[in-house]
């Protein structure tokens, strides 16, 4: 079983507001991921780090960002959150092995951040 | 053309019977690939993993892949009503450094 939080689980916030999301692991993975989807929707990869002081842009553009000083931890912020924010956010990890290496691990999920921006 | 992609579905089975999923991607290079469940409002979890041609069979899962078709596929037996939700395949993209997901097939199984 992953060990993988997200806080909050549950958020509602008015315009304009910097929010951050937690995500932290304690499996010691060197891969995290944040991905955005929207109800019904697919899967949108928007961040993810190969490691410490390591962090690149997904396939969605998003106007959030994010850190990675230390290796449990992933957090993402939206520095003045708009209703098209709105969506539930979901983080992962992977054990994974050396970059440009051929196969990926095992994403493990967090239970996810659903966020309503007024 | 989407990367990976899958029936949304739904796709509607008795109890008890055969649920098959099918998906198929473009990215030759690709070398793992993944089934996951996702219930609704709930998070993606691993059902299973494969990285070589033929089947990969766990409990009632078994997991087929074809690279020279560059498709995969899920076989659910025995579905029961608690097998519900949408199954998501994944795809390892650039390198195997990424997932590409597919939308999903939802899956119905009736009691």
């Amino acid at each position: 079983e992953a060990d993988i939080y997200q806080t909050p689980r549950y958020l509602v916030i008015g315009t304009g507001k910097k929010i951050t999301l937690e995500c932290s692991q304690t499996m010691g993975h060197d891969k995290m991921y944040w991905y955005q989807q929207d109800p019904g929707m697919e899967l949108h990869l928007i961040h993810y780090s190969y490691g410490v002081n390591s962090t690149e842009k997904g396939d969605l553009s998003s106007e959030s960002t994010v850190s990675r000083i230390r290796t449990e931890h992933f957090p993402l912020t939206l520095e003045s959150a708009r209703p098209s924010h709105t969506s539930q956010y979901l983080c992962a990890s992977s054990e994974g092995g050396p970059q440009g290496g051929d196969l990926e691990e095992t994403q493990y999920f967090g239970p996810g951040t659903r966020l309503l921006v007024l | 053309q989407k990367e990976v992609e899958q029936n949304s579905g739904p796709l509607s089975v008795p109890e008890g019977a055969i649920a098959s999923l099918n998906c198929t991607y473009s990215d030759r290079g690709s070398q793992s690939f993944f089934w996951y469940r996702q219930y609704s409002g709930k998070s993606p979890e691993l059902i299973m993993s494969i990285y070589s041609n033929g089947d990969k069979e766990d409990g009632r899962f078994t997991a087929q892949l074809n690279k020279a078709s560059q498709y995969v596929s899920l076989l659910i037996r025995d579905s029961q009503p608690s097998d519900s939700a949408t199954y998501l395949c994944a795809v390892t993209a650039e390198y195997g450094n990424k997932l590409v997901f597919g939308a999903g097939t939802i899956l119905r199984v009736k009691s």
